[in-house]
C-alpha cells in the first residue's frame, strides 16, 4: 500500500532553516507529484507547493517563494522540503501528500511538527 | 487569490442527525472540489473528490453536491466516528490550491 513517511519533529530558532524528508513507498515514485501542506495550530491546512519526482519540476505557492526549496532523491524515493528564514509563524505540522489525480490528496504523510522558538 | 469559506465553523449535533456543511468559493471552480475529514493529531482523510464522487472505502452516509461556487457536504445519519473537523479544498486553480476554514462537528 502507498505510504509516505516523514522525518521527525524539529525545534528551530528564528532565522534558521529546516529540512524535512518524505519517503514514498508502495508505488512508482516518479508517477505522482508530491505536495507539501502545513497546518498551524487550530488553523486550516495551507498548501505550500508541489514537486514532480519524475522530472524535478516544482511549483511553489507565492507566499513561500524565495525561502522554500523542494528537492528529491529518486534512488531513495524521497523528497525534501527546505524552508529558510524561519519565524514563529512557521510553527506548524508539515505534511507531504500525494495522489493519482492532480490537485487533491489520497495519501498523506504522518506529519512533522516544526516548532520555531527562541 | 481564490478564497474558500465554510459555514458553520462549529456545528453541534446528535447521533443519527442529518448534518450539512457548506463551502463557498470566491471564484467559479466548476466541480474541482474535495472534502476531507480530520481528527486531532491525524492527517486529513479524503472523503469526496470532484464535488460529489465518494472516495473508496468512505461510508455512503457521506455525500457531496454543488458546482461553480457553492458546495455542500452532507452526512445523512451522524455516527460516533464522524465527530471531527471537515475541510473543503479547491483544485481548479492548481497553482494555488486552497482549503476552507473548517467545520468542527461536535457532540450536542
Amino acid at each position: 500500500q502507498v505510504q509516505l513517511v516523514q522525518s521527525g519533529a524539529e525545534v528551530k530558532k528564528p532565522g534558521a532553516s529546516v529540512k524535512i524528508s518524505c519517503k514514498a513507498s508502495g508505488y512508482t515514485f516518479t508517477s505522482y507529484a508530491i505536495h507539501w501542506v502545513r497546518q498551524a495550530p487550530g488553523q486550516r491546512p495551507e498548501w505550500m507547493g508541489w514537486t514532480n519526482p519524475g522530472n524535478g519540476n516544482t511549483k511553489y505557492s507565492q507566499k513561500f517563494q524565495g525561502r522554500i526549496i523542494f528537492t528529491g532523491d529518486t534512488s531513495a524515493s524521497t523528497v525534501y522540503m527546505d524552508l529558510s528564514s524561519l519565524k514563529s509563524a512557521d510553527t506548524a505540522v508539515y505534511y507531504c501528500a500525494s495522489g493519482v489525480a492532480l490537485g487533491y490528496f489520497e495519501y498523506w504523510g504522518q506529519g512533522t511538527l516544526v516548532t520555531v522558538s527562541s | 487569490d481564490i478564497q474558500m469559506t465554510q459555514s458553520p465553523s462549529t456545528l453541534s449535533a446528535s447521533i443519527g442527525d442529518r448534518v450539512t456543511i457548506t463551502c463557498r468559493a470566491s471564484l467559479n471552480i466548476s466541480s474541482y472540489l474535495t472534502w476531507y475529514q480530520q481528527k486531532p493529531g491525524q492527517a486529513p482523510k479524503l472523503l469526496i473528490f470532484r464535488a460529489s464522487s465518494l472516495e473508496r472505502g468512505v461510508p455512503s452516509r457521506f455525500s457531496g453536491s454543488g458546482s461553480g461556487t457553492d458546495f455542500t457536504l452532507t452526512i445523512s445519519s451522524l455516527q460516533p466516528d464522524d465527530f471531527a473537523t471537515y475541510y473543503c479544498q479547491q483544485y481548479y486553480y492548481y497553482s494555488e490550491l486552497a482549503f476552507g476554514g473548517g467545520t468542527k462537528v461536535e457532540i450536542k
